[in-house]
């Protein structure tokens, strides 16, 4: 599966669109890009995923670049309760399977 | 309510003392796996299992053994503990590995050994 790369660390106000990034420049063309969330400690989340083409759902939108070697998860009215640490993974179908959840981004939303 | 359930949910034990960590799911996924989180280290998955009778080695399998009898459970097994695994443990599910495979998560076992 392919790596990912994610800033550390992001803020953003109440109220405003949060905006994740993610590289996965080696990613392959089965490969399906995924977020989840995990606040505090407790279990992570799944939050949305997609292929090729953008996603949305009551939760996020989910923006692929074309060549799809880069993403952002769209957060368009962020909450205080959206403060988490956002993993972005990608997976391959089928296969064995040991993702990667890397470090995350860990997104603070301040009033 | 679809879940993953983990149990226990802290346990505090002792080097050498064999324990197990209970993994239950009832939305009849046939994907399981073991994550541990360390501070700075994310969550690294220890084991996983494709079905029932099928399991395989993740990231950081040793001093842990699974044993998938039932489609249900994927149970952790630290036979001999030792200080380098107190972490927070995650169980996770997801239908299936050969298409789009969402995972659940469990709540977390918090694990100290000492």
């Amino acid at each position: 599966d392919a790596k990912t790369t994610q800033p550390t660390s992001m803020d953003c106000a109440e109220g405003r669109a949060a905006n994740l990034p993610c590289n996965h420049s080696t990613i392959s063309g089965n490969e399906y890009v995924y977020w989840y969330r995990q606040i505090h400690s407790q279990g992570p989340q799944y939050i949305i995923h997609g292929l090729k083409n953008n996603e949305t759902n009551e939760m996020a939108s989910l923006i692929i670049t074309e060549d799809r070697k880069s993403s952002t998860l769209i957060l368009p009215h962020a909450t205080l309760r959206d403060t988490a640490v956002y993993y972005c993974i990608v997976r391959a179908s089928g296969g064995s399977y040991i993702p990667t959840f890397g470090r995350g981004t860990s997104l603070i939303v301040h009033p | 309510e679809a879940q993953v359930t983990q149990n226990p949910r802290y346990l505090i034990t002792v080097t050498g003392k064999k324990l197990t960590v209970t993994c239950s799911q009832n939305m009849n996924h046939e994907y399981m796996s073991w994550y541990r989180q360390d501070p700075g280290l994310g969550l690294r998955q220890i084991y996983y299992s494709m079905n029932v009778e099928v399991t395989d080695k993740g990231d950081v399998p040793e001093g842990y053994k699974v044993s998938r009898k039932e489609k249900r459970n994927f149970p952790l097994i630290l036979e001999s503990p030792s200080p380098n695994q107190t972490s927070l443990y995650f169980c996770a599910s997801s239908l299936s590995l050969a298409g789009e495979g969402t995972q659940y998560f469990g709540p977390g076992t918090r694990l100290l050994v000492l």
